[in-house]
């Protein structure tokens, strides 16, 4: 079965630049597929940022500002984001998850456990 | 932006029985809706897509309705697990979710 695992540096000083990291195990991204990024703010509901497919087509929240970007690495299996100049604001679980196969990204199956980052000086 | 809305914000009901959770598009969204359930410390986990089909695993208590812009979730009696975050989300123009909807104990 399809398994996500998020990894990131938890802490981030403001105006620096985030990077999160999406391995996925139990299938393989290039079969297909949207890989998209959520994150939730503490207390809060969740926030789609973009979603990748594993041809490098990517579509972003358009609500956001371009601080963000998705990329994807087939060879090992991974796809990524990352974030600009953040601010308190982006302190956050960050969540990656499968969409679906079709002409764009819909419903989110299955989730990673998600990984908290901060923004704090 | 499409924008979506939960009611209510909390629900109290008691273990076993029904519990309706509303969900409105602030345009149509055809039947292009998803549910999920959260617990806390938990990721989404993904319940109803296209408006009223369950995922896998799902149990049949849960059941989804709607078209157009008005949705719903129905659990037709609920179970100690049950109580939960439930948001929805569109997946018609761009993906959007509803703020969520706590369903506590009563």
């Amino acid at each position: 079965q399809v398994q996500l695992q998020e990894s990131g540096p938890g802490l981030v000083k403001p105006s620096e630049t985030l990077s999160l990291t999406c391995a996925v195990s139990g299938y393989s991204i290039s079969s297909g597929y949207y890989w998209g990024w959520i994150r939730q703010p503490p207390g809060k509901g969740l926030e789609w940022i973009g979603s990748i497919f594993h041809s490098g087509t990517t579509y972003s929240n358009p609500s956001l500002k371009s601080r963000f970007s998705i990329s994807v690495d087939t060879s090992k299996n991974q796809f990524s984001l990352k974030l600009t100049s953040v601010t308190a604001a982006d302190t956050a679980v960050y969540y990656c998850a499968r969409q679906t196969v079709g002409a764009a990204p819909a419903w989110f199956v299955p989730w990673g456990q998600g990984t908290p980052v901060t923004v704090s000086s | 932006e499409i924008v979506m809305t939960q009611s209510p914000a909390t629900l109290s009901v008691s273990p076993g029985e029904r519990a309706t959770l509303s969900c409105r598009a602030s345009q149509s969204i055809s039947s292009s809706l998803a549910w999920y359930q959260q617990k806390p410390g938990q990721a989404p986990r993904l319940l109803i897509y296209g408006a009223s089909t369950r995922a896998t695993g799902v149990p049949g208590r849960f059941s989804g309705s709607g078209s157009g812009t008005e949705f719903t979730l129905t659990i037709s009696s609920l179970q100690s697990e049950d109580f939960a975050v439930y948001y929805c989300q569109q997946y018609n123009n761009w993906l959007t979710f509803g703020g969520g909807t706590k369903v506590e104990i009563k």
